[in-house]
C-alpha cells in the first residue's frame, strides 16, 4: 500500500517564499514528482526527483530525502498566478510503474 | 506536437444513465492512464494501459466501470449504470515510456450525476 500526506491548504503573501510539504510511505519508490494544478484545469509537470537532494528551476525547487519518506516544493517570489494546487505524487514500482497521487496542497496567495 | 485530447468536456447524467468518455494519447505514447480526481482530492488511478493490455486496474469499480483501449492508441472509458459518487473529473494521461514516469494530462472530463 501506499500513504503520502500534504497539508490541506496554504496561504501566503505576493513575494513570500511559500514550502509545501509531502510525506510518503510506499514500497517500491522510484522517484517523486510535483504537478500544479489551476482550478479547472489539468496537473502540469513541475519538477522530478529521483536521489536525495535540492533539484532547482528557476522560482521553483523541490527536495527529496528517501530516507525520510519526505519532500517538499519551495515556491519563491510568489506571484498572484502561483495560486494553485500542488500535487505531490510518488513513482512506484510494484512489479509495474505507476504514479499515486497525494490529496494536493491548495496553495492562496494575496496580495 | 498535439496534446491528449479528450471528450466531451463536460457531461451531465442523471443516476443509473450511462456515458463514456474518450480520450486520444500523444503520439507514440504507449502508456495511457484514466484518472478520477473528486472536487477537492487528488487524482486516483483508475486504470493503467501498456499498448493495448491493462497493466493496473485494481482500483477500477468493475461492476460499473469499464475501459478498453483497441488497438493501442485511443482509448474509451464507460460508467454503466452511474451514480451521485462518480461526480468528478475523468482525467487521461499518456506517458512515452515506463521509465521516466512525466505523465501528460488531457484537460478533463466533467462529470456531474444527478
Amino acid at each position: 500500500g501506499q500513504n503520502i500526506d500534504q497539508p490541506t491548504e496554504m496561504t501566503a503573501t505576493e513575494g513570500a517564499i511559500v514550502q509545501i510539504n509531502c510525506t510518503y510511505q510506499t514500497s517500491g519508490f522510484n522517484g517523486l514528482f510535483w504537478y500544479q494544478q489551476h482550478a479547472g484545469e489539468a496537473p502540469t509537470f513541475l519538477s522530478y526527483n529521483v536521489l536525495d537532494g535540492l533539484e532547482e528551476k528557476g522560482r521553483f525547487s523541490s527536495f527529496l530525502s528517501r530516507s525520510k519518506g519526505y519532500s517538499y516544493l519551495l515556491l519563491k517570489e510568489l506571484q498572484m498566478k502561483d495560486s494553485a494546487s500542488y500535487l505531490c505524487a510518488v513513482y512506484m514500482n510494484t512489479g509495474f510503474q505507476k504514479l499515486v497521487f497525494g490529496t494536493g496542497t491548495r496553495l492562496l496567495v494575496s496580495p | 506536437e498535439a496534446g491528449v485530447a479528450q471528450s466531451p468536456r463536460y457531461k451531465i447524467i442523471e443516476k443509473r444513465q450511462s456515458v463514456a468518455f474518450w480520450c486520444n494519447p500523444i503520439s507514440g505514447h504507449a502508456t495511457l492512464y484514466w484518472y478520477q480526481q473528486i472536487l477537492g482530492q487528488g487524482p486516483k488511478l483508475l486504470i493503467q494501459f501498456q499498448n493495448n493490455g491493462v497493466v493496473d486496474d485494481s482500483q477500477l469499480p468493475k461492476d460499473r466501470f469499464s475501459a478498453e483501449r483497441l488497438k493501442g492508441v485511443d482509448s474509451t472509458l464507460k460508467i454503466q449504470p452511474a451514480k451521485l459518487e462518480d461526480s468528478a473529473v475523468y482525467l487521461c494521461a499518456s506517458s512515452p515510456d515506463r521509465v521516466s514516469g512525466e505523465l501528460f494530462f488531457g484537460e478533463g472530463s466533467r462529470l456531474t450525476v444527478l
